[in-house]
């Protein structure tokens, strides 16, 4: 596709509960990112891959977060046992690459609720 | 590691005016950077991408410019509109986006 698209938009879930979020990126896009929005403007980069292969996970609590870009199939970040802390908007973005001179194209978000 | 700031946190200004958004960073080793505006609940729209080898990018109204070497950069918005009014945040890139936490821009009618 032309944009970036994620599902779902709201996810409300438990203390303890699991999340899956997904994400497809633009067509022709090999790079995907997911970022976290905390509070109003706090970013935090969690993860990104580069087709099916992690590349850089810098940013990924590694005890509760996971993440999957398989081939043919959305890109999927799971969260187990979500804390109330967990309650942010993820976004997703793609690129082309992750170098120089390439955009990353932003999906609207999925917003978590953790009650 | 990378540290954005942007100044001001929030700015309100009358219909028409110019203005300019500052964008401070701590590692000038990127590959470029990103203005993108967020409305309330929405996603981020990407408005300019400065490479490292530039010095400005326009966009319509919009100019941004980059000092890498003082780890600088502003983005200008000539004659500013109701429209315009947004959360513009600031992201330089070293393969991944550091954000800063955004200018908050009300522009009144």
């Amino acid at each position: 596709g032309e944009e970036v698209a994620q599902t779902p938009k709201h996810l409300v879930r438990g203390e303890g509960q699991k999340a899956k979020l997904y994400c497809a990126p633009i067509k022709g896009h090999s790079y995907v990112f997911w970022y976290q929005q905390v509070l109003k403007n706090e970013f935090k980069f969690l993860i990104s891959f580069q087709n099916e292969n992690v590349f850089d996970e810098t940013g990924m609590p590694k005890e509760r977060f996971s993440a999957k870009c398989l081939p043919n199939s959305p890109c999927s970040l799971e969260i187990q046992a979500t804390k109330l802390e967990d309650s942010a908007v993820y976004f997703c973005a793609s690129s082309q690459s992750s170098e120089r001179g390439y955009e990353q194209y932003f999906g609207p978000g999925t917003r978590l609720t953790v009650t | 590691k990378q540290e954005v700031t942007q100044i001001p946190a929030a700015l309100s200004v009358p219909e028409g005016e110019n203005l300019v958004l500052n964008c401070s960073f701590t590692d000038s080793a990127i590959y470029n950077l990103q203005w993108f505006r967020q409305d309330p609940g929405k996603g981020l729209t990407s408005l300019l991408l400065i490479q490292s080898s530039q010095r400005e990018q326009t966009s319509g109204r919009l100019n941004a410019s980059l000092d890498k070497s003082s780890g600088r950069s502003t983005l200008y918005i000539a004659a500013s509109q109701p429209g315009d009014s947004a959360t513009y945040l600031c992201a330089p890139q070293d393969g991944t986006l550091t954000f800063g936490k955004g200018t908050m821009l009300l522009v009144s009618p």
